[in-house]
């Protein structure tokens, strides 16, 4: 079984500066996708970045990148110029390659910039 | 574009009772998903429907069930309430395959915060 591991349950940062999330997985699995999502206090789950496991290359969008170690089993997400709107909680979430629809979360780290 | 729709938005039962949430995926989609969110946790999947049968099922029993209707909307069902059934439900929706590969990013709902007392 996969599991999700976020370490952090709370950080914070001043506003634009750069704050990093913490994620680990174990899987036996070769084949996968890693996402990490947004949770404001709204409640609206919201995709912020995903990576494929094939792909060497670090996903990047926009102010979000993450660090995809494949051997380590690390997944972190990196915030750079951090606004009071990326306060929420992130979830990093594993899904299995031909399982569609089954994410598999980590417990959170709820993030608040300060200004 | 309608992204995915819940209802009702909030929900307070008894414990024993039975309630059923409603789900209307993201125009396009065709696979919902279901998960339950207890509070300060991160979501875990009940299960999945597509073409109106249940496809994956995580680890919770028989209580819940659900259903997907010809135009892709779903039902959450549970039964016989607990107490520890309070938290917020989430659904999400994906297309099923799309140029011969799944689709692997889900779009959720803004859920059903469920009370049970």
């Amino acid at each position: 079984a996969q599991t999700v591991t976020q370490s952090q349950p709370e950080m914070s940062v001043q506003e634009a500066e750069t704050v990093t999330l913490s994620c680990t997985y174990d899987t036996s699995e070769n084949n996968y996708y890693l996402f990490w999502y947004k949770q404001p206090p709204s409640r609206q789950m919201i995709l912020v970045i995903r990576q494929e496991a094939y792909k060497q290359q670090n996903a990047t969008e926009n102010r979000f990148s993450v660090n995809f170690q494949k051997a380590a089993k690390s997944f972190s997400l990196k915030i750079s110029d951090s606004q009071l709107g990326d306060t929420a909680m992130y979830f990093c979430a594993f899904m299995k390659h031909g399982a569609p629809g089954k994410l598999i979360f980590g417990q959170g780290t709820t993030l608040q910039v300060k200004p | 574009d309608a992204g995915v729709t819940q209802s009702p938005t909030h929900l307070i039962k008894t414990r024993g009772q039975q309630v059923t949430l409603r789900c209307s995926p993201k125009s396009g989609h065709d696979t919902v998903s279901w998960y339950q969110q207890a509070l300060g946790q991160g979501p875990q999947f009940i299960f999945q429907y597509y073409e109106e049968e249940e496809r994956q099922r995580g680890n919770f029993p028989d209580r819940f069930s659900g259903h997907q209707f010809p135009n892709y909307s779903s039902e959450l069902n549970v039964n016989a309430l607990l107490l520890g059934d309070s938290a917020l439900y989430l659904c999400a929706s994906t297309p099923w395959a799309s140029g011969g590969r799944y689709q692997e990013t889900q779009y959720f709902g803004p859920g059903t915060r469920l009370l049970v007392l």
